[in-house]
């Protein structure tokens, strides 16, 4: 079993849809939860970011965390075409530790 | 203004050929590491430098050899190139905070990527 398991989609949703992706984890230890995006061809880049449990907003997108059940949500509200990216969860316990990704849920917004 | 700068962006070589990438940084972050993405988009540590000493180092077969002359680059030289090396390697530095601050998330910036095609 891998320590953070990921739905790889591929998802499509109309545009002003609101897309839930999701990832689980097993390892206890994770402090900080992460979402990257990454276009095409770049490399990732920080969407969002919590520390323990809890939820953040920032505009259209959510982050929820709930440690009980090692369970990390990203919503996007009112999804653009211009949120057609791959999206990477990434976890990690704090200090020197290494930062271990999701596969990433490729997501397309139709127009 | 590049913030993580990789060299080349493609390479394409032949089997069995010694090859590096290079990677800079102009952030004045203290920690730097490779990443491995594959084909299936999974993203894998490969090795982490923090003030130019290895911290993290994954089991990468050890054809592999990072180098980091100084804080703001991170060289990785690959021997003997097979094909299960083609994928695209990433570079990234972050600035290590507090660990006790509550915000030591980590927040790594990456490079464009370097696309490796072993034929």
């Amino acid at each position: 079993q891998k320590e953070v398991e990921q739905d790889p989609g591929p998802l499509s949703v109309p545009e002003g849809a609101i897309v839930s992706l999701n990832c689980t984890y097993s390892n206890s230890a994770f402090q900080y939860f992460m979402w990257y995006r990454q276009y095409s061809r770049k490399g990732p880049e920080l969407l969002m970011y919590t520390y323990s449990s809890g939820n953040k907003e920032d505009g259209r997108f959510t982050a929820q965390v709930d440690k009980s059940s090692k369970y990390i949500s990203l919503f996007i509200r009112d999804s653009q075409p211009s949120d057609s990216a791959t999206y990477l969860c990434a976890m990690r316990s704090g200090g020197y530790q290494k930062v271990t990704f999701g596969t990433g849920t490729k997501l397309q917004v139709i127009p | 203004d590049t913030a993580v700068s990789q060299t080349p962006k493609y390479l394409v070589t032949q089997m069995g050929n010694d090859k590096s990438i290079k990677c800079e940084q102009n952030l004045g972050h203290d920690t730097m590491y490779w990443y491995k993405q594959d084909s299936k988009k999974f993203l894998k540590i490969m090795f982490s430098y923090n003030n130019k000493e290895l911290i993290i180092n994954e089991t990468v077969p050890n054809r592999f050899s990072p180098k980091s002359p100084d804080k703001a680059h991170l060289n990785l030289h690959i021997n003997s190139l097979e094909l299960g090396d083609s994928a695209v390697y990433f570079c990234a530095s972050s600035q290590e905070r507090d660990p006790g601050a509550g915000n030591n998330y980590n927040e790594q910036f990456f490079g464009p990527g370097t696309r490796l095609t072993v034929l």
